[in-house]
């Protein structure tokens, strides 16, 4: 069965320093990853998707993610946060059969530290 | 204007009331989605919809209703509400060829 695990459900950075939140996926086939960013009292923003080829995927607003199969991983970076960072972040998980559905993580809940 | 809209925003209702979250999205999406957002469960797919008058079950359908009469609607109803039904509601639209889903703003239920 699908599933998405986001280890770490609330993380502080400081601002300038960088970022890894850590996403694992289970799938059977080859999986389409999404992150995704809701901040406070929005809705939820695509930062990054990853379909198919370069396992190195660029996003909106500086952000990257590396699609790892080896270890079932997909983790989000960036080099330098801003406060305006803060919010949560969601992994996700789909394709195959189920293409018209996505499975989505608990979310990591990201503060900056002025 | 353009987009994926809710209404409405924030909903206060009684036990055993029943209540009907709407969504509406202007960019002829043949898919739509409704989720719940809960602490701990990241968001958990409700109903989904691929076209107008075809829908389908999420992992947590119970005691929910939905209905796709026309493609840009989407409404959600709770037949009878309950202190567990009390989340934050978000719609979501997408094309038949594309993954990305873009999501409204969401609704706050609460179920007193």
């Amino acid at each position: 069965a699908q599933s998405v695990t986001q280890p770490d459900i609330h993380i502080t950075v400081s601002e300038g320093a960088s970022l890894e939140l850590r996403c694992n996926y289970s799938y059977g086939a080859t999986p389409y990853l999404f992150w995704y960013v809701q901040s406070p009292g929005q809705g939820l923003q695509l930062l990054l998707k990853y379909f198919s080829g370069d396992t190195l995927v660029q996003g909106i607003k500086g952000f990257e993610a590396e699609f790892k199969r080896s270890q079932s991983s997909f983790n989000l970076r960036k080099p330098s946060v801003h406060w305006s960072d803060a919010a949560e972040y969601f992994c996700a998980v789909g394709g195959g059969s189920s293409a018209s559905k996505i499975i989505f993580g608990s979310g990591t809940r990201l503060s900056i530290r002025p | 204007d353009a987009g994926i809209t809710q209404s409405p925003r924030y909903k206060i209702t009684e036990t055993g009331r029943q209540v009907t979250l709407m969504c509406h999205q202007t960019w002829s999406h043949s898919y739509m989605f409704w989720y719940r957002q809960d602490l701990g469960h990241g968001l958990r797919l409700i109903y989904y919809s691929a076209a107008a008058d075809i829908t389908d079950k999420g992992e947590v359908s119970d005691g929910y209703v939905v209905s796709r009469s026309k493609t840009e609607n989407f409404p959600l109803t709770l037949e009878s509400a309950t202190r567990s039904q009390t989340s934050v509601y978000f719609c979501a639209s997408k094309s038949g060829t594309n993954y990305e889903q873009y999501f409204g703003p969401g609704t706050r239920l609460t179920v007193t």
